[in-house]
């Protein structure tokens, strides 16, 4: 079957520590994203990548870092940096066809940061 | 900047309802927009997607409209069943990879 899988869907860390989540691919799809999501607010852009080897900054990049070496797989490292880290963080990968540009969903992974 | 905005936030209604679920949107030059269903705790699935050239979409017992020029779409679900509950959210694609937008939500309980 073809999707996004992320992992692990849980994570506990102590406040201090680099966390780092992944994210898989296998819809053969260029661009991918990392988002946040909190109660009570839409989905927040940290980082978009459209081919391997790029990506660029979204609305609220700071404390966070990405790499895009191969393009099945997109990891976000959440730092020591990052104020508020305790969030829901998903995956995205898109495809443009016809026109329209269509997003597709990982599972997503809620980090704790205590 | 592009704004969306879901209307209403939160809707209960009883099983067999039929119900609109709207989002509007404040730059009518947008690409496509696209409905998400989220459950608790999971990730966004697609439900449908209309191109900016395009009225209306369906699937099943879904559809969904696009007015760009006024800046709006619904969701049209028809007898509702309790499965249907979970947070329905929009997302407006404005112009490259980057340019999406996502409403907020509306969180919707079918009650059996």
């Amino acid at each position: 079957d073809g999707g996004i899988t992320q992992s692990p869907k849980y994570l506990f860390r102590k406040e201090g520590q680099n966390v780092t989540l992944s994210c898989e691919q296998n819809l053969n799809h260029d661009a991918m994203y990392w988002y946040r999501q909190d109660p009570g607010q839409g989905l927040r852009l940290i980082y978009y990548s459209q081919i391997v080897n790029d990506f660029q900054k979204g609305d609220i990049a700071e404390g966070y870092s990405v790499s895009r070496e191969k393009k099945e797989s997109f990891p976000l490292t959440v730092t020591s940096a990052q104020k508020n880290p305790t969030a829901f963080y998903l995956c995205a990968s898109s495809t443009y066809f016809g026109g329209a540009y269509e997003q597709y969903f990982g599972p997503g992974t809620r980090l704790t940061v205590t | 900047k592009q704004e969306v905005t879901q209307i209403p936030a939160a809707l209960s209604v009883p099983e067999g309802e039929n119900l609109v679920l709207n989002c509007s949107f404040t730059d009518s030059a947008i690409y496509n927009l696209q409905w998400f269903r989220q459950d608790p705790g999971k990730g966004l699935t697609s439900l449908l997607l209309i191109q900016s050239s395009q009225r209306e979409q369906t699937s099943g017992r879904l559809n969904a409209s696009l007015d760009k020029s006024s800046g709006r779409s619904t969701l049209y679900i028809a007898a509702s069943q309790p499965g249907d509950s979970a947070t329905y959210l929009c997302a407006v694609f404005s112009g490259g990879y980057q340019k999406v937008t996502f409403g907020i939500g509306t969180k919707l309980q079918v009650i059996p």
